[in-house]
């Protein structure tokens, strides 16, 4: 079967780094995403890696090693509005969207 | 403000009783989808729709119907509502669906609950 990992939940303290992982295993793969959601909201596109190596932006960064089947986002300077569920998704061989649960980040001043 | 309006953003429904959830999207995007999201699971897709006049069948469509008359618009019907299918429902369109950052924009999401 087809299967997105990632960790409930992790507390980080404002300023810090934070690094969310994912690990899949799908049926092929063309693609992986990262999406934000506050509570009670709908989520919201981060970023798309396709190819292995580090996509940087602004204080994101998502890494991807198809080969290990794995991908990290990482936060840097982290901020109260960071507090979130982050979303891994990969798009497989047949170009649906298999989502990981969720991992609810905590931010603590 | 362009995007996705979902209506109602809340409802409580009997069981058996039948139910329509309204999308609409003013960003002439091709490809529309609805998911569902419970508790400690990822988004799961009920149905799909490519472009204008064509829908097909996500991972979890049993209990579900839909229709994409024109672009804009892709309502998700319940027919007989049961308790399973208390959930929060996200509708969300993306440009095109198949390969490249096919990022998709998502609706504010309506919270149903079936008694």
């Amino acid at each position: 079967g087809q299967n997105i990992d990632q960790p409930t939940e992790m507390t980080a303290t404002e300023g810090a780094i934070v690094q969310i992982n994912c690990t899949y295993q799908t049926s092929g793969f063309n693609g992986l995403f990262w999406y934000q959601q506050h509570a009670g909201e709908a989520p919201t596109f981060l970023s798309y890696n396709v190819l292995d190596g580090l996509e940087e932006k602004g204080r994101f960064s998502s890494f991807l090693s198809r080969s290990k089947g794995y991908s990290y986002l990482l936060l840097k300077e982290l901020q109260m509005k960071d507090s979130a569920s982050y979303l891994c998704a990969v798009r497989d061989s047949n170009y649906q969207l298999i989502w990981g649960a969720g991992t609810k980040l905590i931010i603590k001043p | 403000t362009a995007g996705i309006t979902q209506a109602p953003t809340s409802q409580i429904l009997a069981a058996g009783r039948s139910m329509t959830l309204r999308c609409t999207q003013d960003m002439r995007h091709n490809a529309m989808y609805w998911y569902r999201q419970d508790l400690g699971l990822g988004l799961r897709l009920i149905h799909y729709s490519n472009t204008a006049g064509t829908t097909g069948k996500g991972e979890v469509p049993d209990g579900y119907s839909v229709s994409r008359a024109n672009t804009d618009d892709f309502p998700l019907t319940l027919a007989s509502a049961v308790p399973s299918q208390t959930s929060v429902y996200f509708c969300a369109s993306s440009e095109r669906s198949g390969s490249g950052a096919n990022v998709l924009t998502f609706g504010a999401g309506s919270r149903l609950t079936v008694l």
